[in-house]
């Protein structure tokens, strides 16, 4: 079964600093790997997907990497801004045409004025 | 396109009842996923549906069911309720192809009384 872990669980930066998160996973057979951001109360929004093949995967100030043989990825945010602050999720996905995606728990961002 | 749809976005029921819940996913997109969120267990996967068949099931019991019909949108059904079904209840739809996204609805939000 696939387990996914997410460090830390919260994290308060004050606005201007790069964030660092990170996602481990123990089944390194994935098919591709998601970055989610949710806000209170609200659905999930997708920012990045890494397909197993790639390495990382870029969108404006947000970089996702992925290390596969050691089931690793980490999702980098540049020059933080208060706008930011939410839970960023981490998910797994297992198979082409196979959309059962695996969790983490999420770490909740707080970007300080 | 419209996004991913879900109505009703609040639900108050009380234990034993049943409800159902429906989603319209984005207009070409055949494959539609049900999860669970909860603070305890996080996002937990319910079931996906293409074409109208149920493609993949998660560790939900039978209380628990869906469908799809044919023009994609689908409905997802708890019987007999239980106070742990207290939830944000999220639908997913995907597109087929090389990058299988995953985007969420705003979910709906179920409180069992």
């Amino acid at each position: 079964k696939q387990e996914v872990t997410q460090i830390p669980a919260a994290l308060s930066v004050p606005e201007g600093e790069n964030l660092v998160l990170n996602c481990s996973f123990t089944d390194s057979a994935i098919y591709n790997l998601q970055w989610f951001r949710q806000d209170p109360g609200k659905g999930l929004t997708s920012l990045l997907l890494i397909q197993s093949s790639q390495r990382e995967q870029t969108s404006g100030r947000l970089n996702a990497s992925l290390d596969k043989s050691s089931g690793r990825s980490t999702l980098y945010i540049a020059a933080s801004q208060p706008g930011d602050s939410a839970t960023y999720l981490c998910a797994v996905g297992r198979g082409r045409n196979d959309y059962k995606l695996s969790f983490g728990a999420g770490t909740t961002v707080t970007v300080r004025a | 396109k419209a996004g991913v749809t879900q109505t009703p976005r609040y639900l108050i029921k009380t234990r034993g009842q049943q409800v159902t819940l429906s989603c319209s996913p984005i207009s070409g997109h055949r494959s539609v996923s049900w999860y669970q969120q909860t603070p305890g267990q996080g996002l937990q996967f319910l079931f996906e549906y293409f074409s109208e068949t149920q493609r993949n099931k998660g560790n939900f019991p039978g209380r628990f069911s869906g469908r799809q019909f044919s023009n994609s949108r689908s409905e997802m059904n708890v019987s007999t309720l239980e106070l742990g079904d207290s939830a944000l209840y999220l639908c997913a739809s995907t597109p087929q192809g090389e990058v299988e996204t995953q985007y969420f609805g705003p979910g709906t939000r179920l409180l069992v009384l």
